[in-house]
């Protein structure tokens, strides 16, 4: 059975850049039939696509976020992640990774999530 | 900037059909967006329910189902339970690794 796991700091201060890990176990974050993405939602609102990227390094931004966002991906460690520059109270929320079919360009499994707050 | 639009709130009887709708602000959506459905309820991840426009996530009851009607995508409710009260989001695959996200229909079982 498939899982993701967010991992890092609960608490970021303005201005300062947001690190997030998805580890992914019972699977290999090596399959060309998957790629993996970041999805958050602020307390309240709806789901916001972040990026995805597949294992071999290609990645895609959702464009209002494109100049701040770095997606990396690391295979030996089955893990990817996600950084953030330049952060503000708006980018305070709940952020999930989830492993998304590239032939069904769809989000099959989601980790539980992890929010994260921008505050001084 | 593309946007994906959602009934913000919808409500259904118990035993009740309900048809949830996805659309573009510019243009018609058809399979080659590839929509899908989530459900999440309130401090839970989304669960997926509807994948390539009509193909239901494993595990998911055959009351949801999935499809195209008019020029929007439709995420239709037979026989509605108490505990299909949740948030419903859409989600469009606009090419080139891009998707997006429709802004969530909350619906009440009552």
């Amino acid at each position: 059975q498939l899982q993701l796991q967010e991992s890092g700091p609960g608490l970021v201060k303005p201005s300062q850049t947001l690190s997030l890990t998805c580890t992914v176990s019972g699977g290999s974050i090596s399959s060309s039939r998957y790629c993996w993405g970041w999805i958050r939602q602020p307390p309240g609102k709806g789901l916001e696509w972040i990026g995805t990227i597949y294992y071999s390094g290609s990645t895609f931004y959702n464009p209002s976020l494109k100049s701040r966002v770095t997606i990396s991906v690391d295979t030996s460690k089955n893990q990817f992640s996600l950084r953030l520059s330049s952060v503000t109270a708006a980018d305070t929320a709940v952020y999930y990774c989830a492993r998304q079919d590239t032939s069904h360009p769809y989000f099959d499994y989601w980790a539980q999530g992890t929010l994260v707050t921008v505050s001084s | 900037q593309t946007v994906v639009t959602q009934e913000p709130s919808f409500s259904v009887s118990p035993g009740g059909t309900v048809t949830l709708t996805c659309g573009l602000s510019s243009g018609s959506v058809s399979t080659s967006y590839y929509p899908s459905w989530y459900q999440q309820t309130p401090g839970q991840a989304p669960r997926t329910l509807i994948y390539s426009t009509n193909t239901r996530s494993s595990g998911v009851p055959d009351r949801f189902s999935g499809s195209i009607l008019g020029n929007k995508a439709a995420l239709t409710i037979t026989g509605a339970q108490a505990d299909d009260e949740s948030d419903y989001y859409c989600v469009l695959y606009l090419g080139s690794g891009i998707v997006v996200f429709g802004g969530g229909t909350k619906l009440t079982v009552l």
